[in-house]
């Protein structure tokens, strides 16, 4: 079975521009979350989605968003880009919304903002 | 407020030696916690959980961890090191406080250094 896969892997776009990265969640797997790293602030959490709805969002400006397709697929944007934004960002799935789940990972997606 | 805590940015230990990366938690309830693994320029990979049950869990690639209630830890171990366990280590705790969600809190991270 395919994990989580992420795209782009590598980019890098110029302050201001706006970026979208894309999540396939594993197989049968409907809900995907994202979260941010970064040296300074760790590994944070961006939101969740579950069967196309937004279940929780993590305290990041209104420049982050993004949505789930019917097919469980996940993209988040960023729009306004600053140069704080550049990081791995990494989205992970899980089955359902039972607290037990464990919580898989892609390999991530780098943006570096110049 | 939910956290989890690793208390060494850096582990070194001798290949073929035991290892123990440490983490600690604070959480209201019943935690769920989960070891994860990071390879340079790679995403995190699942090591191994506790959700309920025998303290001693056993995970992928040989570790395990033991969750201690009364001490409020679940410190991750490995009878002998192999230089290829050289990585990032993150603890984190399920965000009980976010109901169903699957918001995991992430530990800073420890860097484990295993030399031949």
């Amino acid at each position: 079975k395919a994990g989580v896969t992420q795209t782009p892997r590598y980019l890098i776009k110029t302050r201001g521009q706006q970026v979208t990265l894309s999540c396939s969640p594993i197989s049968g797997h409907r809900s995907v979350s994202w979260y941010q790293q970064t040296p300074g602030q760790g590994l944070q959490f961006l939101f969740e989605y579950f069967s196309e709805t937004q279940r929780n969002k993590g305290n990041f400006p209104g420049r982050f968003s993004g949505r789930q397709f019917s097919n469980s697929r996940s993209e988040m944007n960023v729009s306004t880009l600053e140069l704080g934004d550049s990081a791995l960002y990494l989205c992970a799935s899980r089955p359902s919304d039972t607290l037990g789940n464990t919580i898989y990972f892609g390999e991530g997606s780098w943006l570096t903002v110049v | 407020a939910q956290s989890v805590a690793q208390p060494e940015d850096q582990v070194n230990v001798a290949e073929g030696n035991p290892l123990t990366v440490k983490c600690t938690y604070s959480v209201s309830g019943n935690p769920y916690l989960f070891w994860y693994v990071q390879y340079p320029n790679r995403g995190l990979q699942f090591l191994l959980k506790y959700i309920t049950g025998d303290n001693l869990v056993k995970g992928s690639y040989g570790f395990e961890a033991e969750f201690n209630k009364s001490q409020t830890s679940f410190h991750l171990k490995k009878p002998s090191a192999l230089v290829s366990d050289s990585a990032l280590y993150f603890c984190a705790v399920r965000d009980r406080g976010s109901g169903n969600t699957g918001k995991l809190i992430f530990g800073q991270g420890t860097t484990l250094q295993v030399k031949p």
